[in-house]
């Protein structure tokens, strides 16, 4: 079973550029989010879609980040514009639609690691 | 709110050594989920272990183990003879409703 591939791995802007990302998550899984990690820190949630709809976006920079799941399948996180604390590792995980909600474990990608300078 | 705490920022060890990784939680809610992932160099977050609140049974998968203490708000991570592979960074998590909220991390290091 392929795994939840996201791109591009490694990507280095300028402040106030914009940047984009992609994820194509396990076929099936109807769940699908977007975290940021910043170095030295945990994962934080920054959006979570149940097909192609919005679940949680509360902690989403709305004035600068965007993100959609047009087809309820591979989604798009943007950045724009970016700052310096933008800088991390942006990873997609999906999940399989559970009866339970909170009994399924994530499945994640290698993330994109953004540099801004 | 919750919380998951992980104290232990770095661990380094000497191959064969037992090492415990410590994790505190937070929550209001009677029914939740704890999980444990490693986050090898390569980036990708690999999951370890579920644990319900309803179960407080201690967990053996070969040379990992978990406790699991309510009482304490504990879920703590045993790799016993730990080997060079284990270097890792580990995350405690805790899931309510589908939110996922992770620790800080304990970054392992197994030296040979």
């Amino acid at each position: 079973e392929a795994g939840v591939a996201q791109s591009p791995r490694y990507k280095i802007i300028e402040k106030r550029q914009s940047v984009a990302f992609w994820c194509n998550p396990i076929s099936g899984h109807a769940t699908l989010y977007w975290y940021q990690q910043i170095l030295g820190q945990g994962p934080k949630l920054l959006i979570q879609f149940q097909n192609n709809g919005v679940v949680d976006d509360s902690q989403l920079p709305k004035d600068r980040f965007s993100a959609e799941r047009l087809k309820g399948v591979d989604s798009t996180l943007k950045i724009q514009p970016a700052k310096l604390e933008d800088s991390a590792v942006y990873l997609c995980a999906s999940r399989p639609i559970q009866r339970t909600p909170n009994t399924g474990e994530l499945f994640f990608g290698e993330g994109s690691r953004l540099t801004v300078l | 709110a919750q919380k998951v705490t992980q104290a232990q920022t770095e661990i380094s060890v000497v191959e064969k050594e037992d090492v415990t990784l410590d994790c505190v939680y937070e929550t209001r809610d009677t029914t939740y989920y704890l999980f444990w992932y490693k986050q090898p160099p390569s980036g990708e977050l690999v999951f370890l272990i579920r644990r319900n609140s309803f179960d407080e049974q201690n967990e053996i998968s070969g040379r990992y183990s978990w406790n699991f203490q309510k009482s304490t708000s504990s879920f703590n991570f045993t790799i016993t003879a730990s080997q060079v592979v284990d270097s890792a960074v580990y995350f405690c998590a805790l899931i309510r409703g589908s939110r996922l909220t992770f620790g800080e991390g304990t970054q392992l290091t197994v030296n040979p």
